[in-house]
């Protein structure tokens, strides 16, 4: 089972500023990892599919990069409506051991 | 736009089973691209995967591992919705569950979440 692990596991941000969140897979997952964002009360959200590729709707400022075990979610300049908690997931050996922990952005 | 509506009781009592269904509008659940899933949340647990139904040519399903034993997850082609079932609940149980689409392997609709307490 692959098993990913997330960092930090806080994050404590001002709005403008960048946010940098990692994650890393026990194994490669080549480039098949996805980023989801949750709010309080609220479903996950799909924002990074592929390591890289933006999903549907969502803002330039989110990026991801990485490919292997490495792989960064950035927010180039955070909103207020950005902090949340965010999930890494592999989909290389789908659907076991999918989720990382998540990092939890908050305002500093 | 893909819509996944959830329903089901919050309380359940323990050795019972847990019944949820997720009905599904902008999409079929006997398409042959997308899969329609089961995922819980909880503190102790975080995001867990629990299994998944997909028409491929004939019905499949995959489950996991932590819940085999107890889940069964069913298409309904007439209602356009499919459902879940854990049989023999206990507390660890209680968690937020959720329907969730996969293309691609890629988790891109969500139901609304309900929370499910297992307790006398």
């Amino acid at each position: 089972e692959i098993v990913l692990t997330q960092s930090p596991a806080t994050l404590s941000l001002s709005p403008g500023e960048r946010a940098t969140l990692s994650c890393r897979a026990s194994q490669s997952v080549s480039r098949y990892l996805a980023w989801y964002q949750q709010k309080p009360g609220q479903a996950p959200r799909l924002l990074i599919y592929d390591a890289s590729n933006r999903a549907t709707g969502i803002p330039a400022r989110f990026s991801g990069s990485g490919s292997g075990t490495d792989f960064t979610l950035t927010i180039s300049s955070l909103e207020p409506e950005d902090f949340a908690v965010y999930y890494c997931q592999q989909r290389s050996n789908w659907p076991q051991g999918a989720f990382g922990p998540g990092t939890k952005v908050d305002i500093k | 736009q893909v819509q996944l509506q959830q329903s089901g009781p919050g309380l359940v009592k323990p050795s019972q089973t847990l019944s949820l269904t997720c009905a599904i509008s902008g999409d079929s659940v006997s398409s042959n691209t997308a899969a329609w899933n089961w995922i819980r949340q909880s503190p102790s647990r975080g995001l867990e995967w629990l299994g998944r139904t997909y028409y491929r040519s004939k019905w499949n399903n995959d489950y996991a591992v932590s819940v085999k034993s107890r889940i069964t997850i069913n298409p309904d082609t007439s209602k356009n919705q499919f459902s879940l079932q854990l049989n023999s609940v206990t507390p660890e149980d209680t968690a937020v569950y959720y329907c969730a689409r996969d293309y691609d392997q890629n988790l891109d609709f969500w139901g609304q979440g309900t929370l499910v307490t297992v307790s006398s």
